[in-house]
């Protein structure tokens, strides 16, 4: 059983606002990332973090932003939303390994920006 | 990176075996083979991976080739639950020995599944 957890699962908010998803892990694990997903389409890695402190941009460019300050938190920030970031956002966390770690993920947080 | 081919859609019907291929022909040595599987309005969920040697576990089975070029899942019995799109990927490692752990989600396979 999967111990991570995104909120809100729905948001619907106006062009220009800030917004924050949460993601939170309770297993313990350093490696934690964001995928953004339309539907139907691709996941694309946006933002990953190998441990507290650590963040790195992904294979798509996104305008949001990261931290790891909490080995357990992976807050992502949209500093002023758009309809283009209409999009769903996954989080998931997986431990070090040599190749065969696992990645869990949460069940995602459907934004709209109006 | 080393890519995986999946073929975009297959069907099965329930209580039948379906076969997953995957084809990932750049392959190295040491890039482990990952499948997970993403049922409707949720995220991904692990389903088994594999190095060399077919695999087992409650879910799924395995069934790696042998110079590692292509691999197949296999659902011994799918169900109605089962119908899901299914992701191949490889996980590379660094030179080191660690892995990055950042897997690259393809189209993946959409398999539908008939009562």
């Amino acid at each position: 059983e999967a111990d991570i957890y995104q909120t809100p699962r729905y948001l619907v908010i106006g062009t220009g606002k800030k917004i924050t998803l949460e993601c939170s892990q309770t297993m313990g694990h350093d490696k934690m990332y964001w995928y953004q997903q339309d539907p139907g389409m691709e996941l694309h890695l946006i933002h990953y973090s190998y441990g507290v402190n650590s963040t790195e941009k992904g294979d798509l460019s996104s305008e949001s932003t990261v931290s790891r300050i909490r080995t357990e938190h992976f807050p992502l920030t949209l500093e002023s939303a758009r309809p283009s970031h209409t999009s769903q956002y996954l989080c998931a966390s997986s431990e070090y390994g040599r190749g065969n770690e696992k990645l869990f993920f949460g069940s995602g947080t459907q934004l709209s920006v109006l | 990176d080393a890519k995986t081919t999946q073929p975009n859609s297959m069907e099965s019907n329930e209580e039948e075996p379906v076969h997953l291929p995957c084809n990932h022909s750049t392959i190295s040595g040491t890039d482990y083979i990952h499948w997970y599987r993403q049922l409707p309005s949720q995220g991904p969920e692990y389903v088994i991976h594999g190095l060399t040697s077919n695999v087992n576990n409650r879910m799924a089975s395995l069934a790696i080739a042998e110079d590692r070029k292509s691999s197949t899942l296999i659902l011994h019995r799918a169900t109605l639950r089962d119908a899901a799109v299914y992701y191949c990927i490889l996980n590379p490692l660094f030179a080191g020995g660690t892995s990055y752990g950042k897997l690259t989600f393809g189209q993946g396979t959409i398999l539908t599944v008939h009562p």
